[in-house]
């Protein structure tokens, strides 16, 4: 069954504590991105990944940070958390220049306090 | 600088037809359509290249205007599992990297 999967799926953390939110696709595909969601915001692109060690930044990429290491992940990493960073991320696949369409991952519900 | 939705929310009778916008101030390759049920993550509708060309997928259909740079995406009659947001998303250019710009969102309900 083709997913993306993220972990954790909420978390509830303190101003300046690192974290990271995995996202993992077994589809094969080589583009994946990280949106955040705010209410009336709609989604807004934080990084995104053509391919292995390709990384660029989208429009909100400050307080953040993405690696791609192998293929089918793509951590985003916060390393400084802060109150403005509680939102709902969303992980998403495919997009890219064969296929268009992108497959979001189940989202993470981060609170920052 | 992200696009341009309009009508920000909608309540539509089943059966009833409804229109959502979408509008940007840059030159667009690309239009794709999102809706998300709530509490769900965004699922793909369609997508539509410059070139004006219009697509369907069951009643749900859209334009793209590329002179305008607007899209507008049509929901004949409605069915309850139409509600939800929808959100455009804009590209401006394929050497851009697929780097895509989502609007505010159109909140859809649809009643019996």
């Amino acid at each position: 069954e083709a997913q993306v999967t993220q972990n954790p799926r909420y978390l509830i953390t303190v101003t300046g504590k690192k974290l990271t939110v995995t996202c993992s696709q077994n589809m094969n595909h080589e583009y994946m991105s990280w949106y955040r969601q705010d209410p009336g915001l709609g989604l807004r692109q934080i990084y995104y990944s053509m391919n292995v060690e390709v990384t660029d930044k989208g429009d909100v990429p400050e307080g953040y940070k993405v690696s791609r290491k192998e293929k089918r992940n793509f951590p985003l990493i916060l390393e400084s958390p802060s109150p403005n960073q509680t939102s709902l991320y969303f992980c998403a696949t495919g997009g890219g220049l064969l296929t268009y369409e992108q497959y979001f991952g189940p989202g993470t519900r981060l609170t920052v306090t | 600088q992200q696009p341009v939705q309009s009508p920000q929310a909608v309540i539509l009778r089943e059966g009833e037809d409804a229109v959502i916008n979408c509008s940007s101030s840059k030159a667009l390759y690309s239009v794709h359509w999102y809706r998300q049920k709530h509490g769900e993550a965004p699922v793909f509708l369609m997508i539509l290249l410059k070139g004006g060309e219009q697509k369907g997928h069951e009643k749900i259909s859209a334009s793209f205007n590329e002179k305008k740079q607007q899209s507008s995406l049509y929901l004949t009659a409605s069915q309850l599992s139409y509600s939800g947001t929808y959100f455009c998303g804009t590209e401006i250019g394929r050497n851009a990297g697929n780097m895509l710009t989502f609007g505010g969102g159109t909140r859809l309900m649809v009643k019996p």
